[in-house]
């Protein structure tokens, strides 16, 4: 069976400095793999979005960057990170079958910067 | 371009009473549709996806959701709540153009259950 893994599950960060969020999948290949953001009152938000190694889309402009550096792996990043980062991040993947493939959600990572 | 509207940001239930969370969607085409749920601190779980098999779509836990066209509407029902159905509940579309299957997610109903 498929599962996807999320860390770090909760970190507080200062204004200005770095985010790396990581993400793996197992139990699949070639999957879609996505980055959301849920910020307070504002629902789930789509930040990027890859369909394979190095490929990635961005959705909204943002402090905020995504890498997919193998199959299976993808990383969230900021180089500095400001208050509006605030939320919780969801990694999700998808089969790569086309459209209406079912999205399959990590636990979340907690940010808060401060 | 596709959008979902949850009708309800929060909805209180007796224990045992019909759940009722209500979903719009707007699209010039029918998408695919899917419910998911959100217990405190959690990711996203699946309840049920409409795919266009069937109208009437059965999913985890004794939720189901009817797809009606002529209403663009995908509401999910539970006949009896329990405690344990208390979380958010989040309902999405995807374009059935869309390769990618990315999700557009409507702004999400809190469900209270009180004994």
């Amino acid at each position: 069976s498929q599962t996807i893994h999320q860390w770090p599950a909760t970190l507080v960060q200062p204004v200005g400095s770095p985010l790396s969020l990581e993400c793996t999948v197992e139990g699949t290949s070639n999957p879609n793999l996505y980055w959301y953001r849920q910020a307070a009152g504002r629902g789930l938000q789509l930040l990027f979005y890859s369909v394979g190694i190095g490929q990635i889309s961005s959705e909204v402009p943002q402090n905020l960057s995504a890498s997919r550096p193998q199959d299976r792996q993808f990383i969230l990043s900021s180089k500095k990170l400001l208050l509006s980062d605030s939320g919780f991040y969801l990694c999700a993947w998808g089969g790569s079958g086309g459209p209406g493939n079912t999205i399959y959600f990590g636990e979340g990572s907690w940010l808060t910067v401060v | 371009a596709q959008s979902v509207t949850q009708l309800g940001s929060h909805v209180s239930v007796s224990e045992g009473a019909l759940v009722l969370l209500r979903c719009n969607y707007s699209s010039s085409v029918p998408p695919y549709l899917f419910w998911y749920v959100q217990y405190p601190n959690q990711g996203l779980q699946l309840l049920l996806k409409y795919t266009s098999a069937a109208t009437l779509v059965k999913g985890i836990n004794g939720f189901e959701a009817e797809f009606k066209k002529s209403e663009t509407s995908f509401h999910l029902t539970k006949p009896s709540a329990h405690m344990s159905d208390a979380a958010e509940y989040f309902c999405a579309v995807s374009a059935p153009t869309d390769s990618w299957g990315k999700l557009q997610f409507g702004a999400g109903t809190q469900v209270v259950v009180t004994p």
